[in-house]
């Protein structure tokens, strides 16, 4: 298809393990987010990136959260030593920088 | 700071009823966008709509309409002869000029009764 993808669907983990979540924007859209939905947050921005560069992490809630994007398409968001307050579903969006932004189905995390 | 209120937690209404989500944001840039975004029962986030700061017509597009006041920083949705398929959670989102992210409501879930 041609909207954004994220994989996996469904992640459990247990406590203090690293978990990988990916995005894959529509294709040409330079601009990539993350954004987290959880029940007592609502829809949180994470990361913007800009191309491959990230002008706006402000969002990321502690250290343990990383990201990166690659050849200007795929992203990577990392959380490590997971927490159970991490527990949460995880979307991702692109665009064209400047417009409208679409999202992914999103990736629901639970940390047990 | 931005800042979107959607004080509307959950609204119920009969089918083919017309139904009113309110917003209301604040920013003090001059130069702003704001969104309706509809989230189903799936999960994933549906763009309805972008109006920029500058364009206070209002929009319909079939039985949806948009009311867009900056004199009251208020952008409201209407749905027209409300439909079962309509039952969602919708948020409505605002970004500053040259701050790409959105800043959501907390989002109005709406649940349309056959």
């Amino acid at each position: 298809g041609a909207g954004v993808s994220q994989s996996p669907s469904n992640k459990v983990t247990e406590k203090g393990k690293d978990v990988e979540l990916r995005c894959d924007p529509i294709s040409g859209h330079t601009a990539l987010y993350w954004y987290r939905q959880s029940l007592g947050q609502g829809l949180e921005f994470l990361i913007y990136f800009q191309g491959n560069s990230a002008p706006d992490k402000s969002g990321l809630p502690s250290d343990r959260f990383s990201a990166e994007r690659t050849g200007g398409s795929v992203s990577t968001l990392t959380i490590q030593r997971t927490q159970q307050e991490d527990s949460a579903v995880y979307l991702c969006a692109s665009s064209p920088v400047g417009e409208t932004q679409y999202f992914g189905p999103g990736t629901r995390l639970l940390v047990l | 700071a931005q800042k979107v209120t959607q004080a509307q937690t959950e609204i119920s209404v009969v089918e083919k009823e017309d139904v009113t989500l309110d917003c209301v944001y604040e920013t003090r840039d001059t130069t702003y966008y704001l969104f309706w975004y509809k989230q189903p029962p799936s999960g994933e986030l549906v763009f309805l709509i972008r109006r920029n700061s500058f364009d206070e017509q209002n929009e319909i597009s079939g039985r949806y309409s948009w009311n867009f006041q900056k004199s009251t920083s208020s952008f409201n949705f209407t749905i027209t002869a409300s439909q079962v398929v309509d039952s969602a959670v919708y948020f409505c989102a605002l970004s500053e000029f040259g701050n790409e992210k959105l800043t959501f409501g907390t989002g109005t879930r709406l649940t349309i009764i056959p």
